[in-house]
């Protein structure tokens, strides 16, 4: 099956720094990478999403980029805010006819005001 | 428009028990799908139920079984509850799928095992 690695698990930035979060996969006929957010005692979000083919996508403070043939994709946040303070989950759309869902474990981000 | 809807939001059972959740989903969705989030495992998909068929499924044991009826809402099942059922089970609904177009979560429904 797919197997999706993130980093870090936690991460503290100060306020207005960049925050950078890395997930790799193994399957490299996953073709659909999101990313979501969930803050504290609240449902995920989407924030952002891209497909694989393209290489990167932006949404004003948030990007994320994708390198299929190192197999790995990253979620940038720029300018971060307090309220990006939040567990971001990255997840794979993986290969197959029952295609299945794999998600990171999480990366923790915390923004110092 | 009303966002994706799950009741009960808690629950306790015992070991051994069966319990079913509920999902209502947004308004002309047609795709559910339920996850489990646990702080050891994370997020882990269970399956996905589109026009009352299950599409996709995860790898969780038999246990767990679904469904969905005409009106799009989708109910789960876990039968014979075993300590490590606990966690906060999510559905999300979207109106193709949870992976073609953008899903939306419910607020979950937090399950304990005694």
């Amino acid at each position: 099956g797919e197997n999706v690695e993130q980093h870090p698990s936690t991460l503290s930035v100060q306020e207005g720094d960049s925050a950078v979060i890395k997930c790799t996969y193994s399957d490299s006929a996953s073709n659909y990478f999101p990313w979501y957010k969930q803050e504290l005692g609240k449902r995920p979000q989407l924030i952002i999403d891209i497909r694989s083919n393209v290489g990167e996508k932006k949404d004003q403070r948030i990007a994320v980029t994708l390198n299929k043939t190192a197999k790995h994709f990253s979620l940038h946040i720029t300018e971060t805010q307090p309220e990006d303070s939040a567990v971001y989950f990255c997840a794979t759309l993986g290969s197959g006819g029952y295609q299945k869902v794999t998600f990171g474990i999480g990366t923790k981000l915390q923004v110092i005001p | 428009k009303a966002g994706v809807t799950q009741t009960p939001r808690y629950l306790i059972k015992t070991r051994g028990q069966q319990v079913t959740l509920s999902c209502s989903p947004i308004s002309g969705h047609r795709s559910v799908s339920w996850y489990q989030q646990t702080p050891g495992q994370g997020l882990q998909f269970l399956f996905e139920y589109f026009s009352e068929t299950q599409r996709n499924k995860g790898n969780f044991p038999g246990r767990f079984s679904g469904r969905q009826f005409s009106n799009s809402r989708s109910e789960m099942n876990v039968s014979t509850l075993e300590l490590g059922d606990s966690a906060l089970y999510l559905c999300a609904s979207s109106f193709t799928g949870p992976f073609s177009d953008t899903q939306y979560f419910g607020p979950g429904t937090r399950l304990t095992v005694l």
